[in-house]
């Protein structure tokens, strides 16, 4: 079973726009982490944010927000004024009591100018 | 250009070839990981070794094998492989394997190589 969902394949929006992509995970383990990752198309994953379960606290670095709701097992990100150096593919990321990590199947993201 | 190198970037070899996949990191990581990412699918785990120790072994087929020589460098052995191979190879590192209650762990990925199997 998938532990981990993007729901939104491809997101198109133009400059400046709000964007918001979903994650919603499952897990039985009371102990885990969430993960943001970025691909733009040079390949590489860059971290963007991790999160322990017991830490529901959203976070804001920059243009970039998260919110984390523990009742609905979300894990959201919204891009505020998008831009377009922000397109890319966005994965959500769980690891559980193993250090494995479950990936979404990702977002695509495409700012237009 | 991040922590960890992957080299060659691109890859394209019959099903006959034998070929090998290279990953470096001198960020004095001790965990070294090989990640499959695949069109339209989620990234899959497939080897991990700590300390240059195979600690996971993801059902992998035997045409895939791993080679962590020492805890910098980690290789991906490739041979007869199938069309389906075909996809990004990704490596990635970290301080150690991360244990239940560890809060300040993460992983550092490179660049990957895309690998097309003909």
């Amino acid at each position: 079973a998938q532990k981990v969902t993007q729901a939104q394949t491809e997101i198109s929006v133009v400059e400046k726009e709000d964007v918001t992509l979903d994650c919603v995970y499952e897990t039985r383990d009371t102990t885990y982490y969430l993960f943001w990752y970025k691909q733009p198309p040079s390949g590489e994953l860059v971290f963007l944010i991790r999160r322990n379960s017991f830490d529901e606290q959203n976070e804001i670095s920059g243009r970039y927000s998260w919110n984390f709701q523990k009742s609905t097992s979300s894990f959201n990100f919204t891009i505020t004024a998008s831009q377009v150096v922000d397109s890319a593919v966005y994965f959500c990321a769980l690891s559980e009591r193993d250090y494995k990590l479950s990936f979404g199947a990702g977002t695509t993201v495409t700012v237009r100018a | 250009e991040t922590g960890v190198t992957q080299t060659p970037r691109h890859l394209v070899m019959g099903m006959t070839n034998k070929k090998s996949l290279k990953c470096e990191q001198h960020l004095g990581h001790n965990a070294m990981y090989w990640y499959k990412q695949s069109a339209k699918k989620p990234l899959e785990l497939m080897f991990v070794y700590s300390l240059e120790e195979r600690v996971e072994n993801n059902s992998v087929p035997s045409r895939f094998s791993p080679e962590c020589p020492n805890s910098s460098h980690l290789f991906l052995h490739l041979h007869t492989l199938q069309p389906e191979d075909s996809a990004l190879y990704l490596c990635a590192s970290s301080q150690d394997i991360p244990r239940t209650g560890d809060i300040n762990y993460g992983y550092t990925f490179g660049s990957g190589t895309r690998l097309t199997v003909v």
